[in-house]
């Protein structure tokens, strides 16, 4: 399979502990993208790499939010000192370069987050 | 900015019958859109998009959707409903180049087949 993946595809924590989870894009495709979505919402954008540098983040992305994407292959997301609020379905995606606005996005499976 | 509007939270239809899903936009330039779909525990699944081409955008599994300027109106058909096209179904828009090409999802629309 030669899709999106990600690890874990789910996590159960305790508010006050750090997570972090892993987004392998498909192979070559320079822009990854990671969403948030919530129970009975669309995702919603929270940041995207080209290659390794990371050139938007959104205003949900707070301090304790932080993403990378180290040589431009796998990303991380982490959040620290998770709270009730982070529980949600956080998504990955890539897209080969191209036009932004015409580019397919494909997506990974997700990670269910919840914070007990 | 943008934005999508997707008219109907739930819509329920029987087998063989039209599927209609609304869908209407806001865009300060000429905007592409997408169709979405995800099926429980499934990842989301590009069923069509639109790119200032043909304003008649044919998808997979026998979705259409026709881009209307002047209603501002992206809205999904399939002739006849499926069991399988059971699913939550969401309306998306691109952000413009100066917004790295995010996408701005709709809130959804659950799509209920009865036998």
């Amino acid at each position: 399979d030669t899709g999106v993946s990600q690890d874990p595809r789910h996590k159960i924590t305790k508010r006050g502990q750090n997570v972090t989870f892993r987004c392998d894009p498909i192979s070559e495709h320079n822009r990854l993208y990671w969403y948030r979505q919530t129970l009975g919402q669309g995702p919603e954008f929270l940041t995207y790499f080209q290659n390794e540098a990371q050139l938007e983040k959104s205003r949900l992305l707070s301090d304790r939010f932080s993403a990378e994407r180290p040589k431009g292959s796998f990303s991380t997301l982490e959040i620290q000192r998770t709270e009730q609020g982070d529980s949600a379905m956080y998504l990955c995606a890539s897209s080969p370069e191209g036009q932004f606005s015409t580019d397919t996005q494909y997506f990974g499976p997700g990670t269910r987050l919840t914070v007990l | 900015a943008q934005s999508v509007t997707q008219l109907d939270s739930h819509v329920s239809v029987s087998e063989g019958t039209p599927v209609l899903l609304r869908c209407n936009y806001s865009s300060s330039y000429s905007p592409s859109l997408f169709w979405y779909v995800q099926h429980p525990n499934k990842g989301l699944q590009l069923l069509l998009k639109y790119t200032s081409a043909a304003t008649l955008v044919k998808g997979i599994n026998g979705f259409e959707a026709e881009f209307k300027k002047s209603e501002t109106s992206f809205h999904l058909t399939k002739p006849s409903a499926h069991m399988s096209d059971a699913a939550e179904y969401f309306c998306v828009v691109s952000g413009n180049y100066n917004q790295g090409g995010k996408l701005i999802f709709g809130q959804g629309t659950e799509l209920s087949v009865k036998p």
